[in-house]
């Protein structure tokens, strides 16, 4: 079945860029009625989703993080990325990505997550 | 501030049964039938739990289940066993500006 699993730097200084990609494996990030999400979760805290891409490339994003936010996709790696610029203290996070499924409204599956720390 | 209402908290000894709430509006909950719930126990990624509504993903027990009733919508967890302790989100389809909101999670304790 069809996982995910993301990757980058843990730790980002403070107004700098933080990069970070979903690799897909066990099936085609092209294939079927879906949207990939980034979705992160501060310590202790709730989830907020950030953005997500569709197959063809068309995004979306939150309104709080819409203009740091940059979601694409690289259909030839079965990956899809996630930049967030100017980051502070507050966007340390656990970052997961994840599937939607349009037929049914769901996030499934997500990946294990990865821990982004903001700091100098 | 989460976008939909939960509580912060929930309880209940083995056996017994746990209902917890969800609380949107008419522009999430309400007026859509793609609500979600999702277990997370602590270090770990969500898990699907229940669908529209209330469908269970397969290999999800009957013992969980949902439903909803104007703007609010509730996950029921029947027969509790020590693995339930976990924390709960609620998600709804919010339109396709906004996407999908969350609650801000419950976190059920198991006596």
């Amino acid at each position: 079945q069809v996982q995910l699993q993301e990757s980058g730097p843990g730790l980002v200084k403070p107004s700098q860029t933080l990069s970070l990609t979903c690799t897909v494996s066990g099936g085609s990030i092209s294939s079927g009625s879906y949207y990939w999400n980034w979705i992160r979760q501060p310590a202790g805290k709730g989830l907020e989703w950030i953005g997500r891409i569709s197959t063809s490339g068309s995004t979306n994003y939150h309104p709080s993080l819409k203009s740091r936010v940059t979601i694409s996709v690289d259909r030839t790696k079965d990956q899809f990325s996630l930049k967030l610029s100017s980051v502070t203290a507050a966007d340390t996070a656990m970052y997961f990505c994840a599937r939607w499924s349009t037929g049914v409204g769901t996030f499934d599956p997500w990946g294990q997550g990865t821990l982004v720390t903001v700091s100098s | 501030q989460s976008a939909l209402t939960q509580p912060p908290s929930a309880s209940g000894s083995p056996g017994q049964s746990v209902t917890i709430s969800c609380t949107g509006t008419s522009s999430d909950v309400g007026g859509y039938n793609y609500v979600s719930w999702y277990q997370q126990h602590p270090g770990k990624a969500p898990k699907l739990m229940i669908y529209e509504v209330n469908k269970r993903p397969s290999g999800v027990p009957d013992r969980f289940s949902g439903s909803k009733s104007g703007n609010t919508a509730s996950l029921t967890v029947s027969g509790l066993q020590a693995e339930d302790e976990a924390d709960y989100y609620c998600s709804s389809y919010a339109g396709s500006n906004n996407f999908v909101v969350f609650g801000g999670g419950t976190k059920l304790t198991v006596l």
